[in-house]
Formats: C-alpha cells, structure tokens, sequence
C-alpha cells in the first residue's frame, strides 16, 4: 500500500518570504508518479507539478521548485517569493501506472501568505 | 485541454433523501473513473473506482449499498448517496485518467453536499 505524509499541518510566512512544503512517501513499487496540487478556498484542486520515479532531476517551475530524493523518500515542494494568492491547501500525492491509477494523498499542509 | 466536470457543484438535501452526482470526462474517453471523498479540513480519500461496463470496487470501509456508482458509457460516471445523513456531508471529487497515459488524472471541480 502506498502512504504519503505532510507532516506540517499549517505555516504561515510574510509575503515575498521563500517557503518549503514536506513530503514523505511510501511505497514498494519502484515506478510511480508523484504530483502537488493545490486547493484553494474554491475546492477545485490545482495540478502543480508531477515528476515519474526514475526522474530525480530536481527542477525550476516559474516560483515553483521541487526536490525529489529518492533515497530518502521525499517530495519537498518550494514556493519562492510566496504570495497571497499562494495561500491554499497544498496536496502531495502518489500514484502508480497501468490500469488502476488511484492516487494517494497527502493530508495536507495549509499555507498562509500574509501581506 | 481535457476536463472533468461534475454536476451538481453543490447540494442542499433533506436527510433520507437520495442524491445523484455526475461525472463527465467531456472531451476523452475514460473507461474508469474515481470517486474521493473530503471532509472539511481533511485530505482526499478514495471511495470507489468506477469502470465502464462493470461493477465498481469500493474501498475498504465504504457502503457499497449506500453509495452506488453507475458508469454506464465511457464519458458518464454517476455516484448516489442513497437515504443521505447529514454525516455523508462532505465534498465529493471525481477523477479520471488521461486516455493514453498513465501519469495523468484530470480531476473534476467537486461537488458539495451538505444533508440537513
């Protein structure tokens, strides 16, 4: 079974400030895919980024960042220069290929940007 | 791009009634849908997997009889809470995969039920 762990439930920064969101996962396939979303007030989830297990080549997304080590199991997500319409609830999530693609989710981590 | 729509996007219900949500993959085909479940301040939490022309697979804990999936072509997929309590509040999200890939899921924008 796959698990995923956000371990800070909430964190509030000042607008501008760089902020990191956790993640941990678990699994005992050696392919799969592992995403951020973001849900704003709306409800509607926001797809971010998505990186493939084979792929640790950690990258520059506009003012997003990611850090995938797959050594220690981490997914850890960086919103540079956050902004107040940064502030939502941010979703890690795994998922494996072929046919039964659930995804597991995270439990969240609520970001605050505060102007 | 692909999208997922739902309807209704919320939902205001008398206990023991029964609601109907759709899903609609509107321009790709999914032969599976997946239905989650989320209560206020809590994460996502997979309830069933719908497939096309078969019977769902519910996840462990969840009512079978109670919350029936009906995926009756390759872009519909229906979830009815039948005789709703007000603890089946909660906000629903269907998701589907992107035909041809397998590292893709399009997720609908969710659909709010509350049971008074």
């Amino acid at each position: 079974a796959q698990k995923v762990t956000q371990a800070q439930t909430e964190i509030s920064v000042v607008e501008k400030e760089d902020v990191t969101l956790d993640c941990v996962y678990e699994t005992r396939d050696t392919t799969y895919y592992l995403f951020w979303y973001k849900q704003p007030p709306s409800g509607e989830l926001v797809f971010l980024i998505r990186r493939n297990s084979f792929d640790e080549q950690n990258e520059i997304s506009g003012r997003y960042s990611w850090n995938f080590q797959k050594s220690t199991s981490s997914f850890n997500f960086t919103i540079t220069a956050s902004q107040v319409v940064d502030s939502a609830v941010y979703f890690c999530a795994l998922s494996l290929p072929g046919g039964y693609q659930k995804v597991t989710f995270g439990t969240g981590t609520k970001l605050q940007v505060i102007p | 791009g692909a999208v997922v729509s739902q309807h209704p996007s919320w939902v205001i219900c008398k206990s023991g009634t029964s609601v109907k949500i759709e899903c609609r993959s509107l321009d790709f085909q999914a032969t599976t849908m997946f239905w989650y479940r989320q209560f206020p301040k809590q994460s996502l939490m997979l309830m069933a997997t719908s497939n096309e022309g078969s019977k769902a697979t519910y996840e462990q804990g969840v009512e079978k009889d109670k919350f029936l999936i009906n995926h009756a072509s390759l872009t519909l997929s229906t979830l009815t809470v039948t005789s709703a309590h007000p603890e089946d509040s909660s906000f629903y999200i269907c998701s589907a995969p992107a035909q041809g890939r397998t590292d893709t899921q399009y997720f609908g924008p969710g659909t709010r039920l509350t049971v008074l």
